[in-house]
């Protein structure tokens, strides 16, 4: 059963500190997503790759975000340096272009103290 | 103004009841999808169902079904037979510019279901 891996599941940081959450998509999906979700924004796309370039990043704050793909098995996203205000889960997704399911990672619980 | 719109920020339902979940979007692209997706209490978020704007036929997937209705730009979730387990936050989510190949996918603000035994 394929599945959208995410890890650290959990991340205590202090503010001020660097974060790097990791996505391993599914094989042979070539569109990766990256979504934050809180109570009062709800969920928002960040960031989306295909093929491994990044197609649209407009809803990632440029001055402490940035996503890549180092290969097609890998997507990260960082933030330095953190705030409390990222505090949120942040979910992968991956899908395939042509078809349009995402399938989401289980996310990334960040508490920015 | 938003592009989708879940009115129902909460739901009540009786088991073995169906339910439908309400979902408004607003696009001027004529191509583009709509889905819903299912968030358990354990957070992760569980793809249900997709309809394709072009598509003639409303989806089906087990006992979920999506009604389509094009011209009034809404796209409701019907849960027939509800279970326990339908517990959920569920997220109206549409994906536009698909003639386009761009990949912009905007969600609704959810409507938490709590199905009563």
């Amino acid at each position: 059963d394929a599945r959208v891996t995410q890890t650290p599941r959990d991340k205590v940081t202090e503010m001020g500190q660097e974060v790097t959450m990791r996505c391993q998509p599914i094989l042979g999906h070539n569109t990766v997503f990256w979504y934050r979700q809180t109570m009062k924004q709800g969920l928002e796309l960040l960031a989306y790759f295909r093929n491994r370039a990044p197609l649209d990043d407009s809803g990632m704050p440029k001055d402490r975000f940035s996503a890549e793909m180092p290969d097609a098995t890998l997507a990260t996203l960082k933030i330095q340096p953190s705030e409390p205000r990222d505090s949120a889960v942040y979910f992968c997704a991956s899908g395939t272009s042509g078809r349009d399911t995402q399938y989401f990672g289980p996310g990334t619980r960040l508490t920015v103290l | 103004a938003q592009k989708i719109t879940q009115t129902q920020p909460g739901m009540f339902v009786q088991e073995k009841e169906a339910v439908t979940l309400d979902c408004t979007y607003d696009t001027s692209d004529p191509s583009y999808g709509l889905f819903w997706y299912k968030q358990p209490s354990s957070g992760e978020m569980i793809f249900l169902i997709y309809q394709g704007s072009y598509d003639q036929q409303n989806a089906t997937e087990g006992r979920y079904s999506l009604n389509f209705q094009k011209a009034r730009k809404s796209a409701n979730l019907v849960i027939s037979a509800s279970q326990l387990g339908d517990s959920a936050m569920y997220f109206c989510a549409m994906r536009e510019g698909l003639t386009s190949g761009t990949y912009k996918y905007i969600f609704g603000t959810g409507t938490r279901l709590k199905v009563l035994a």
